[in-house]
């Protein structure tokens, strides 16, 4: 088992709240990930990270925002949640591996409904 | 367009018979396939990890096949259990970027039914 937490693991808002999903890990890595999965669909990266400092948006494009100021720390913000919002969110981290081979470890996820 | 097709989409088997996942993909340039487990509610656990120079590889159970020149792999399951019940994600790594980007394919829901 991966030491890589995720809270909430569950979280019902209403709309135009704000809310922070946290991730930690304990492994040390410098690259960390975030992903959104919506029910039988694919992982979409909407944020990663190189190490402390480094953001950078993924592929899906997200009004969430993450900032990275501790190595094991990687919470993502949405300001103003909405109902297009409510996704499961998935936050991952990886070890440096060979090359592009390197191990990324997912935390639990956390299963946000906005209403 | 970089993607990967994964079949089926869903399978039910009984308890202690084998099955056979298969995964296309059209990622270039390959760097390396993985096969990932994700149990409902949970985030994906890696099974295995094959590069380019590798054509099939062992976890326990789990039985992963890589034809790099056809772009087909295929994750076999033995004497299957009823904790096997989980999807199966096909995830393809290119080698074009710093950052390794992953392809992930959409799993195939395995049921393991008694």
């Amino acid at each position: 088992e991966a030491d890589i937490y995720q809270t909430p693991r569950y979280l019902v808002i209403g709309t135009g709240k704000k809310i922070t999903l946290e991730c930690s890990q304990t492994m040390g890595h410098d690259k960390m990930y975030w992903y959104q999965q919506d029910p039988g669909m694919e992982l979409h990266l909407i944020h990663y990270s190189y190490g402390v400092n480094s953001t950078e948006k993924g592929d899906l494009s997200s009004e969430s925002t993450v900032s990275r100021i501790r190595t094991e720390h990687f919470p993502l913000t949405l300001e103003s949640a909405r109902p297009s919002h409510t996704s499961q969110y998935l936050c991952a981290s990886s070890d440096p591996g060979q090359g592009s081979s390197y191990e990324q470890y997912f935390g639990p996820g956390t299963r946000l409904t906005v209403t | 367009k970089n993607q990967v097709e994964q079949s089926p989409q869903s399978l039910i088997i009984l308890e202690g018979k084998n099955c056979t996942l298969q995964c296309n993909y059209t990622v270039s340039p390959f760097s390396n396939l993985r096969w990932y487990k994700q149990d409902t509610g949970r985030g994906p656990v890696s099974l295995t990890i094959m590069t380019f120079s590798e054509n099939t590889k062992s976890n326990g159970r789990y039985t992963a096949t890589l034809d790099a020149d056809t772009k087909q792999s295929s994750l076999h399951i033995t004497a299957s259990q009823l904790s096997d019940s989980a999807s199966y994600i096909c995830v393809v790594s290119d080698r074009g970027s710093t950052l390794g980007r992953l392809y992930f394919g959409r799993g195939t829901q395995l049921t393991v039914w008694p």
